[in-house]
């Protein structure tokens, strides 16, 4: 099927643990985000990638890897979980800046 | 200056009601502004956007109303319906001279709830 998918859906992973949320869209965009979502502070932007190996920080990146190797993939990996990192992820996709970005259905990752 | 603040942060109204959603930003070269309606458990969705050429789009029941001037820019929702429960973000793009590689500055949401 078209369009951009994350797994896993849910993620409950202990602190310290390495955890990888995947992204894959099959439109071919070049630009791919990362967002997580808390309470009170709407989307924040985690990482960001214009094209396969072009990756940068965005908001708030501490803690968090990406790599970008093909262009439909995106992968996100908190490489030591802390709870602070309890959140919704979301991934999205577009063509270019001025157009819709397309959003996954999002991770829910707890860390206990 | 990336910030995006938006108000109110949750708003009731009743069937036919008209909501209103405002937002102001502070950054000059943002140049494309869009809002996402964000159902639960669900990823956020475009739902309408607005370039600063223009002061007013609508789209169906939604309108946007957009002041360069002031740095503002609104979301109405004409007519309002139950299934128009959701939450609301702003958001704004854009960097003078260069690329914004379409990065969103998101304002902090509003949820919104529409009573029968």
């Amino acid at each position: 099927d078209a369009g951009i998918t994350q797994s896993p859906r849910y993620k409950i992973t202990e602190t310290g643990r390495q955890v990888t949320l995947m992204c894959h869209q099959t439109w071919s965009h070049s630009y791919m985000f990362w967002y997580r979502q808390d309470l009170g502070h709407g989307l924040r932007l985690i990482y960001y990638s214009a094209a396969a190996d072009i990756t940068d920080k965005g908001e708030v990146p501490d803690g968090y890897v990406v790599s970008r190797s093909k262009t439909e993939n995106f992968p996100l990996t908190l490489e030591s979980a802390t709870r602070s990192q309890t959140s919704v992820y979301f991934c999205a996709s577009t063509i270019g800046q001025g157009y819709e970005q397309y959003f996954g259905p999002g991770t829910r990752l707890t860390v206990t | 200056q990336q910030q995006v603040k938006q108000s109110p942060q949750s708003l009731i109204v009743q069937k036919g009601g008209i909501p209103i959603i405002n937002c102001a930003y502070e950054n000059t070269a943002f140049d494309y502004f869009p809002w996402y309606q964000q159902f639960p458990g669900k990823g956020p969705a475009l739902l309408i956007a607005i370039r600063p050429d223009v002061s007013e789009k609508k789209e169906g029941r939604f309108t946007i109303s957009f002041n360069k001037s002031a740095k503002q820019f609104s979301l109405h929702i004409m007519d309002s319906q139950p299934g128009d429960s959701a939450t609301y973000f702003c958001a704004a793009s854009g960097s003078a001279g260069g690329t914004s590689y379409g990065k969103l500055t998101f304002g902090q949401g509003t949820i919104l709830t529409v009573h029968p």
